[in-house]
């Protein structure tokens, strides 16, 4: 069974200030690993995705994030945060252990990121 | 591409009674997910849809809970008997086939509260 630790479920920054938000992973197989952003009472909208090939996956609004096999980590970073980037982060793992075509997502709990002026 | 939608955005209904929620995917969009959202926690996975085929479903789906994707597009989540700790963010999720791994796109959601 895979499941995802999210670290830190509260990450409060400044405006312009660069932030990580940790995520590990554990699965006996083959992975694909996402990060899902969701402002307050929406869904979720894809950041970036790692299927395969490069670790350094880059996403939507200046985010990106280094997928590590022996670390079995996949961390989103941010150089320079805006207010706007105020929301809850979830990142989440996708594979098919369960054989067939269903690549249901398990997520983390998620970590909320508060950007202060 | 209008995105997946979900209807209603809210419910509150009382103990007992029975809901349902709808879900329209993305057109062409062949599978479609439910997932559940409980305060402070991840989406976890319900059921899984390819085209009309329920192909699978999760232990957190007791025999209260139904769905259905008739004729493959929209599709239907009943809650009958709802209890307060049927009180979550239900959300659907929608995805095309493609041979591989593909990106789940999210509704806004169906926010349920059982009193």
């Amino acid at each position: 069974a895979q499941s995802v630790t999210q670290l830190d479920s509260q990450v409060p920054v400044f405006e312009e200030a660069p932030v990580e938000l940790r995520c590990n992973y554990s699965s006996s197989v083959s992975v694909y690993l996402f990060w899902y952003v969701q402002y307050p009472n929406q869904g979720l909208q894809l950041l970036l995705k790692y299927l395969s090939g490069s670790t350094l996956v880059k996403g939507i609004n200046g985010f990106e994030a280094e997928f590590n096999k022996s670390q079995t980590s996949f961390h989103l970073r941010k150089p320079s945060v805006h207010i706007s980037d105020t929301a809850e982060y979830f990142c989440a793992v996708s594979d098919l252990a369960s054989g067939g075509s269903n690549y249901k997502l398990t997520f983390g709990k998620g970590t909320l990121l508060t950007v202060n002026p | 591409d209008t995105g997946v939608s979900q209807d209603p955005r809210h419910k509150i209904t009382k103990r007992g009674q029975n809901v349902t929620f709808r879900c329209d995917p993305i057109s062409e969009h062949n599978r479609l997910y439910w997932y559940r959202q409980t305060l402070g926690q991840g989406p976890e996975f319900l059921t899984y849809f390819q085209n009309e085929a329920q192909l699978e479903k999760s232990r957190l789906l007791s025999d209260r809970f139904s769905a259905e994707r008739p004729k493959g597009s929209f599709s239907t989540l009943e809650i009958q008997r709802t209890e307060q700790g049927d009180s979550a963010m239900y959300l659907c999720a929608s995805s095309r086939r493609g041979g591989g791994v593909e990106t789940q796109y999210f509704g806004p959601g169906t926010r349920l509260l059982v009193l």
